[in-house]
């Protein structure tokens, strides 16, 4: 299986910080990462797809990148309403892996 | 508006069965790849399978596979997981999504196996 190895797994942050938090694949799996946004009691929010791409009504301080088998999610200029969980995932090949999520909370 | 609503969620003695469902609705159901992911007490989120549209092709997990059957009625726009044999490291809020990207999710519906 394809291991997605996120970090940090939390990070204590100040509003208006710069974050990004990045997944590494263990293998090859191209475009095919998505970032997911996860607060209390709800489900998962898609905020990324194909790895660079915003999804719908996600607000622009929320980018994707990758370089090589590193992929990030860097949100700019962090806001209240982003303090939740993040989560990876890979969708190139089965079984599709995620990553082991990171907690958000403010300092 | 796309809804996914899950049912079927509830406290199971290990080794017994129980079938989830999940009604879609606000986009064509029958066009679209669908999965079920399960997160658990710990928060990890685990993808457990998928059907094309069809229902014609599966794919599953290892954790899960020959215990856990997804099966789809189009003419319902409902997606279903079976599960038998289910273990403690079953329980888990299980969720479906949409494959177009996992871009739509259900609320969640919870399952706990316990005696």
């Amino acid at each position: 299986d394809i291991q997605m190895t996120q970090s940090p797994s939390s990070m204590s942050v100040s509003l208006g910080d710069t974050v990004t938090i990045t997944c590494r694949a263990s293998q090859d799996v191209g475009i095919f990462v998505n970032w997911f946004q996860q607060k209390p009691g709800k489900s998962p929010r898609r905020m990324i797809y194909r790895a660079t791409n915003l999804a719908d009504g996600v607000p622009s301080r929320f980018s994707g990148s990758r370089s090589g088998s590193d992929y990030s999610l860097t949100i700019s200029s962090l806001e209240s309403e982003d303090v939740a969980d993040y989560h990876c995932l890979q969708y190139d090949e089965f079984p599709f892996t995620f990553g082991s999520g990171t907690k958000l909370e403010i300092k | 508006e796309v809804q996914l609503v899950e049912s079927g969620g509830s406290l199971v003695q290990p080794g017994g069965s129980l079938k989830l469902s999940c009604v879609a609705s606000g986009y064509t159901f029958s066009y679209y790849w669908m999965d079920w992911v399960r997160q658990t007490p710990g928060k990890s989120l685990e993808w457990i399978g998928e059907i094309n549209t069809d229902g014609s092709k599966t794919n599953y997990a290892p954790s899960i596979k020959d215990r856990f059957t997804i099966s789809r009625d189009n003419a319902k726009n409902t997606l279903y997981l079976q599960m038998s044999n289910v273990k403690s490291d079953d329980t888990a809020i299980y969720y479906c999504t949409s494959n177009s990207g996992f871009a739509y999710w259900g609320q969640g519906t919870l399952v706990t196996v316990s005696s």
